[in-house]
């Protein structure tokens, strides 16, 4: 069965920073795009950042570029996200996703929270 | 603020039909496809429709979606108590060059 299992997350205050892992098993990640979307509490899903099979096209929202950090290491079968100087509007449940190809994000992790607070 | 958006909230009785609607402009919806998620409280979101209409396997075809111009729909039939959520649009943003969510629909049923 196709799974992604999110950890890394936790409470940081202001200008710190954080690394968000996802571990991709029961498919050939390296087939896939990957994703990072994020939800603060009570709000909607946010699309973070994305990454192509072989790391060579990265995309992210604005509001994190300059300051977060997509990857991936195949062999590993593993995607991460790299945060730094987070602010308080950071705060979410931040999810990794496959993306299916067509446009869909077929599998999702559970979602780790990463809490920015004084 | 998304640049797509949907109406915060809508609702049916049991059997009934409800369609959700996602309105964008031409960077995003007008040149790409979308995609419709459901998410319950505390759970992470699944895909429901990819491609416009396409269902991926174990999605009920009581589910279904649709695109025209710069909006999208998706429509769910024979409601359930179960299909009580979140639904979300999705698509990819020429413009932004980035992935946008919908505002998101709270669906309720009676």
């Amino acid at each position: 069965e196709a799974q992604l299992v999110e950890s890394g997350g936790g409470l940081v205050h202001p200008g710190g920073s954080l690394r968000l892992s996802c571990a991709a098993s029961g498919f050939t990640f390296s087939n896939y795009w990957t994703h990072w979307v994020r939800q603060a509490p009570g709000r909607g899903l946010e699309w973070v950042a994305n990454i192509k099979t072989d790391g060579t096209e990265i995309y992210y929202v604005d509001s994190v570029k300059g300051r977060f950090i997509i990857s991936r290491d195949n062999a590993k079968s593993s995607l991460y996200l790299q945060m730094n100087s987070l602010r308080n509007e950071d705060t979410a449940v931040y999810y990794c996703a496959r993306g299916n190809g067509e446009g869909g994000f077929d599998i999702w992790g559970q979602g780790t929270m990463v809490t920015v607070s004084s | 603020q998304s640049v797509l958006t949907q109406p915060p909230s809508a609702s049916g009785t049991p059997g009934q039909m409800v369609t959700i609607s996602c309105s964008g402009s031409s960077s995003n919806i007008g040149t790409n496809t979308v995609s419709w998620y459901r998410q319950g409280p505390g759970t992470a979101p699944k895909l429901l429709i990819y491609h416009n209409n396409q269902r991926p396997s174990g999605v009920p075809d009581r589910f279904s979606g649709s695109k025209s111009g710069t909006s999208a729909s998706l429509a769910i039939s024979g409601l359930q108590s179960e299909d009580e959520a979140d639904y979300y649009c999705a698509t990819w943003d020429d413009s932004l060059s980035g992935h946008v969510f919908g505002t998101g629909t709270e669906l309720t049923v009676l």
